[in-house]
């Protein structure tokens, strides 16, 4: 069964403490793997989309990486606007259905 | 660019009425748009997978009588609450899959909050 968990599931950072979320996932035939932003009330905000082991991607103080159980969502000298909760789903097999995990709640104290 | 709309915002409503919330892409044509519902420090759940001149595909446990989904066109698609009741109160969030675009990404509206009172 394809299934997506997510560690930890809080995380407090201080301002430019830099840090990493975890997603690990099982699934027949990844076809991809997401990150989103979602703020409180809000829908999710797409980030990356990584489709093979060893991909990288980078935004602005984000960077995603992929291996084959897992990814890693990198991020640099936070700030607090990067508070939020970051969402981790993957794609895979014949399905076109995103399986979530269940999410990492960041705050990040000035 | 791959900007989702979705009308209204929130909505508060009687038990025994119906709600009718729209889901539209803005930049990008969607073959695919999906439905999903969050409860309060969830994670989103699947409820449709709407095609463009099709019937949706529901997820195990959702009524379809209950909530109606249609995907007229290839920038929208509704939802439509019938006979809402207060355990139907929910976030409910549409995302499109864009046509010959970035490949399987799917981008997501800003969400309805639904209050049935």
């Amino acid at each position: 069964e394809d299934q997506v968990t997510q560690s930890p599931e809080a995380l407090r950072l201080q301002e430019g403490e830099s840090s990493s979320l975890n997603c690990s996932y099982t699934v027949s035939g990844l076809r991809g793997l997401f990150w989103y932003r979602q703020d409180p009330g809000k829908g999710p905000e797409f980030l990356f989309t990584l489709y093979s082991a060893g991909e990288e991607k980078e935004k602005e103080r984000l960077k995603a990486t992929l291996t084959k159980k897992e990814s890693f969502l990198h991020i640099t000298a936070p700030k607090p606007e990067d508070s939020a909760t970051y969402l981790c789903a993957v794609l895979g097999g014949a399905t076109n259905k995103l399986i979530f995990g269940t999410g990492t709640l960041l705050a990040v104290q000035p | 660019g791959a900007v989702v709309s979705q009308h209204p915002s929130w909505v508060i409503c009687k038990s025994g009425t119906s709600v009718k919330i729209e889901c539209r892409s803005l930049d990008f044509q969607a073959t695919t748009m999906f439905w999903y519902r969050q409860f309060p420090k969830q994670s989103l759940m699947l409820m449709a997978t709407s095609n463009e001149g099709s019937k949706a595909t529901y997820e195990q446990g959702v009524e379809k009588d209950k909530f109606l989904i249609n995907h007229a066109s290839l920038t929208l698609s509704t939802l439509t609450v019938t006979s809402a009741h207060p355990e139907d109160s929910s976030f409910y969030i549409c995302s499109a899959s864009p046509v010959g675009g970035y490949q399987e990404t799917q981008y997501f509206g800003p969400g309805t909050r639904l209050l049935v009172l």
